[in-house]
């Protein structure tokens, strides 16, 4: 149980031009999912908690307007990278929490891996 | 002061030895502990929640918290070299909604 998946798992794109990332929990449903970006050698970064049906809540120093986020569903967020630039390009994380397991573990998706060219 | 801190290593432990890994939390309410792993190029994987003192047990995986102290550990016996990874410790804060975690501590077990 307690799956997250996500869609591109890796995906190339010419700077900028806008990137769509999907996150969905497959077996539970999730009111609250996470963003984060990871570069390499470096720990996570929490971009954004994402609330079903609500506005995003970005960590400070995030573009809003740049990282769009939408929690359409309980099983669904997505973030759409807009305007993407080279140093945009890094590994996208993003986590879910189960709504109805009374805990505050979060399940990661395997991640999306953006390049900028 | 980190409101998680780890050392980020690398520890370095032969196979079959116990390999202990610390973290320390500046949130005296917090509630709710785990530990994650991170293999590198992937995304993190819970392996331990701890939410009350003293040890939790799970295969060769035991978490340890000392809520007195803000100090939780994990200690991994009979380690392997497909152990070897990046260690996250993560804490839910006093109001329970944000996950605060750790850098990370790089941990190379070697055969």
């Amino acid at each position: 149980g307690a799956v997250v998946s996500q869609h591109p798992s890796w995906v190339i794109c010419k700077s900028g031009t806008s990137v769509k990332i999907e996150c969905r929990s497959l077996d539970f449903q999730a009111t609250t999912m996470f963003w984060y970006r990871q570069f390499p050698k470096q720990s996570l970064m929490l971009m954004a908690t994402s609330n079903e049906g609500s506005k995003a809540t970005y960590e400070q120093g995030v573009e809003k307007d740049k990282f769009l986020i939408n929690h359409a569903s309980l099983t669904l967020s997505t973030l759409t990278v807009t305007s993407a630039h080279p140093e945009d390009s890094s590994f996208y994380i993003c986590s879910a929490r189960d709504s109805g397991g009374g805990s505050y573990e979060q399940y990661f998706g395997p991640g999306t891996r953006l390049t900028v060219t | 002061q980190k409101e998680v801190e780890q050392n980020s290593g690398p520890l370095s432990v032969p196979e079959g030895a116990i390999a202990s890994l610390n973290c320390t939390y500046s949130d005296r309410g917090s509630q709710s502990f785990f530990w994650y792993r991170q293999y590198s190029g992937k995304s993190p994987e819970l392996i331990m929640s701890i939410y009350s003192n003293g040890d939790k047990e799970d295969g060769r995986f035991t978490a340890q918290l000392n809520k007195a102290s803000q100090y939780v550990s994990l200690l991994i016996r009979d380690s392997q070299p497909s152990d070897s990874a990046t260690y996250l410790c993560a804490v839910n804060g006093a109001g329970g909604f944000k996950t605060i975690f750790g850098a990370g501590t790089r941990l190379f077990v070697k055969a």
